[in-house]
């Protein structure tokens, strides 16, 4: 398996623009999770689906945050506008979230640049 | 909400000396505690991960311990090496109740010196 696949890996945008990141999960995962890092506030969950559907999107910082999964191989997060505080790394996360292993197996990451 | 404290945030270790990262959490329902590791510009990989029904967990190197009474687990690197070097996040989930929610403690930044 080639493991949780993001794109795009680096993103460079200006101020008021849109943004959407994808995330592919493995397959066969039933969550999938977006994180947010930075030097400052650490790795914070944003949302998670379960089996397509959100659970718990208390992390999303605002309504300019916005997901979606519309189906079991496919997520996307999108923030409209982007602000410079935006600027982070972005994680996507699957798991298999059964009883043997709820292990949380991380995307490379999308690195975010808002100017 | 759960609120996980992780100490040190920096630590330095002579090269095959032991390594001790310190976490509490808050929330008595956590039962599901897993460690994972961040080598620099890499994603975070789990390293170890512990349950309430058990006390401690071996993985060659590397242990974890888990007092629920004082609601704190802490990860133990013997032998260290530089390979090690990395920052490390404890981490906390009720599953009890279907919530896979993982709350990150800040992170350690290990530093084996050869």
């Amino acid at each position: 398996d080639a493991g949780v696949i993001q794109s795009p890996r680096h993103e460079v945008t200006e101020m008021g623009q849109e943004v959407t990141l994808r995330c592919k999960p493995i397959s066969g995962h039933n969550s999938l999770f977006w994180y947010r890092q930075t030097m400052m506030r650490g790795l914070e969950l944003l949302i998670y689906f379960n089996n397509n559907v959100p659970i718990d999107d208390s992390g999303m910082p605002e309504d300019r945050f916005s997901a979606k999964m519309p189906n079991a191989s496919f997520s996307t997060l999108k923030i409209q506008p982007s602000e410079p505080r935006d600027s982070a790394v972005y994680f996507c996360a699957s798991s298999p979230a059964s009883g043997k292993s709820y292990e949380q197996y991380f995307g490379p990451g999308t690195r975010l640049t808002v100017t | 909400g759960e609120n996980v404290e992780q100490h040190p945030s920096t630590l330095s270790v002579q090269e095959g000396d032991s390594a001790v990262i310190k976490c509490t959490y808050s929330d008595s329902a956590s039962n599901y505690f897993p460690w994972y590791k961040q080598e620099l510009g890499k994603r975070p990989q789990l390293i170890i991960d512990i349950r309430s029904n058990v006390g401690e967990k071996k993985d060659q190197r590397i242990a974890v311990t888990l007092n629920k009474t004082a609601k704190h687990f802490s990860l133990h690197i013997t032998e260290t090496q530089p390979e090690d070097s990395a920052v490390y996040f404890c981490a906390a989930s009720s599953l009890n109740f279907g919530n896979e929610k993982l709350t990150f403690g800040t992170g350690t930044r290990l530093t084996i010196i050869p």
